[in-house]
Order: C-alpha cells, then structure tokens, then sequence
C-alpha cells in the first residue's frame, strides 16, 4: 500500500518553513526520506527505524510516529537548494520499501 | 567510494523491440535494487536482490521483464518485447543489507 504524502506541492521563500507529511495505513518497520532535483537520482536525506525517534542534520528534521504510522519532514530557514521533490519511503517488516508520489517544493529567492 | 553506475543513460526504441540496462553497484553492497519511475510519481520497485538471489520479484511484469545478478556484484534488466507504458526512467540502488539506499543516474527508455 503507497503511503500518502502531503502536501503535494508547496511554493516557499527563502528564509521560510515547510513541514511534509507522509502517512500509511500499514504499520511501519521504517520510514525513509529522500530528495530528487529534477533530472536526477534520488538521494537519500534520512532514515527512522524507531517509534519516536527524530532526526536531524543541518536545517532538515524528521520524526517517526509509529502509532499513528506516520512520518513528518520538517525543513527550517528553507534555502534554494533544498528545492526538488521530496519522496517518502515506508517499510515494513518484510524489508521491501514503497515510496509515496512525492512533494514538490520550491524554494524562490 | 564510487556510486552506482547505470548505462546507457538514454535510450529510444519502437515499440515490440527489446532493451537491456545494466547496473554496477557500490562495491560491497549486497541489497540491489531496480525501480520504474514514470513522470510525476515515485519510485515503484520492480526487484529486489539479496547477493544473486532474489527477494522481492512481485511487481515485475515477468512475461516481459527479466534481471538477474550474476556473482552477486552488477545486474541486468531486460525488456522483451518493449510496450509504450515502459516508457520511464529505470533507476538501480544498492545499499549494506536494508538500509540507506544509493541509487545511479537512471537510464531514461523512451518507447516510439
């Protein structure tokens, strides 16, 4: 089942915040959160194995709400190159990762 | 380290004609992966190999589609015969069993 991600797209100035959210209706082993600029792979950002759990490096976060099963990205003082899609993956305990249909956001200067 | 490597990068053929990619993974990787991405939508797995075996073959066309993973290292996928749906990009990813996954360039199959 592809967990559904919100919103589906966002328009940001530089400078500004944006929260991501990404939910399944099958409970999650692990959520994974990567970033793909147009024409170009994916590329992993970060992974949360544990109900609870948040991470972070740099401006972008993340958290893991095992019971809700649901995952939020959060990106802080949003600056150009964090522009692109960013797409959620959910795993469950069979190891195999369904990706959600992605977020697109912009950031403008 | 060297990434994930994928060839050819770009490739256009008529439809009913056959076409094959080719993946190298980060050396030492065990997990690769194959994915289908049409425009605008994610990444959905086609297969899934643990060294030369296979895990997860469940979304993969089998009467059109084949891959395998001689060795353990790099992997093919095939096409026989290519439809105007396969048209997309084909994106190899290797990660250290589970985990973070690395993926190539991707080759983008135009289909005419």
């Amino acid at each position: 089942q592809q967990p559904v991600q919100s919103p589906q797209a966002v328009i940001l100035r530089e400078g500004e915040d944006a929260v991501i959210n990404c939910s399944s209706s099958k409970a999650l082993y692990s959520v994974h959160w990567y970033r793909q600029k147009h024409g170009e792979a994916p590329v992993f950002l970060m992974i949360l194995l544990k109900g609870g759990e948040q991470k972070g490096h740099d401006k972008i976060s993340a958290s893991f709400n095992e019971k809700k099963q649901q995952s939020s990205l959060y990106l802080t003082a949003s600056q150009l190159s964090y522009s692109g899609t960013y797409f959620c993956g959910t795993e469950n305990q069979g190891g195999k990762l369904i990706f959600g249909q992605g977020t697109e956001l912009s950031v403008k200067p | 380290e060297a990434g994930v490597a994928q060839s050819p990068r770009y490739k256009i053929i008529e439809k009913r004609q056959s076409v094959a990619f080719w993946c190298n993974p980060i050396s030492g990787h065990a997990t690769l992966y194959w994915y289908q991405q049409i425009l605008g939508q994610g990444p959905k797995l086609l297969i899934q190999f643990q060294n030369n075996g296979v895990v997860d073959d469940s979304q993969l066309p089998k009467d059109r589609f084949s891959a395998e993973r001689l060795k353990g290292v790099d992997s093919t996928l095939k096409i026989q015969p290519a439809k105007l749906e396969d048209s997309a990009v084909y994106l190899c990813a290797s990660s250290l069993f589970g985990g973070p996954q690395h993926f190539g360039d991707g080759t983008r199959l135009s289909i005419l």
